[in-house]
């Protein structure tokens, strides 16, 4: 079955520090490939996302993701992380139809 | 514009209340979405609304009824719940069912 992996349910770093949050989906075929926030109490709001053309996707908030194909993956990186960058992070896949598969959440800590 | 609404934002109801919650989207998008959402879990596919037909039922229990009653809007009929149903419901919506979803703020749900 088609599947997402999010390594790490939870991740804490340092103001100031990389963020580094790993994303890998298992299939052959490439899916289109997304990267949400959760802010606590509130829904889901769009990161990034790849769907076709260049690799490497740049979002809001600093955020940009790779896709590497060969890899299987859509990492999210940050250089320096902010204090309201503390959040839960989803990635998700779709292949079509109207079903986007979830990953299991990645909850980012970020000390000062 | 990518605004999804939901209303309202809370919503405390007993076993034997009917209450209905509310999306709403003006981007002239065609696919709207129902998702479930427990603490710490990423969010679960409920129904699929594409072109105002459902498309997509992902075996949720008939006390969950879902209307569209046009492209802009999608209801989400509650009757008879579970304690166990508590929880953030999320409404999203894309172009078709093939792109991008946009979630709205969602629906914290208590049934007593």
């Amino acid at each position: 079955a088609q599947s997402v992996t999010q390594l790490g349910s939870h991740v804490s770093v340092s103001e100031g520090a990389l963020v580094l949050l790993r994303c890998n989906y298992s299939s052959s075929v490439p899916p289109y490939l997304f990267w949400y926030v959760q802010y606590p109490n509130q829904g889901l709001q769009l990161l990034l996302k790849y769907t076709t053309g260049a690799t490497l996707v740049k979002g809001i908030n600093g955020f940009e993701a790779e896709f590497k194909k060969s890899e299987t993956s859509f990492h999210l990186t940050k250089p320096s992380a902010h204090m309201s960058d503390a959040a839960e992070y989803f990635c998700a896949v779709t292949w079509g139809g109207g079903k986007l598969i979830f990953g299991q959440g990645t909850e980012l800590s970020v000390k000062p | 514009d990518t605004e999804v609404t939901q209303t309202p934002k809370h919503l405390v109801m007993g076993m034997t209340n009917k209450k209905s919650l509310k999306c709403e989207q003006h981007m002239g998008h065609r696919a709207m979405y129902w998702y479930k959402q427990k603490a710490k879990k990423p969010p679960e596919l409920m129904f699929v609304y594409s072109y105002e037909k459902l498309s997509i039922n992902e075996s949720v229990p008939s006390r969950f009824s879902p209307e569209c009653p046009n492209s802009s809007l999608l209801n989400l009929h509650l009757h008879a719940l579970q304690p166990e149903d508590s929880a953030l419901y999320l409404c999203a919506s894309s172009q078709d069912g093939q792109e991008t979803q946009y979630f709205g703020p969602g629906t914290r749900l208590l049934v007593l």
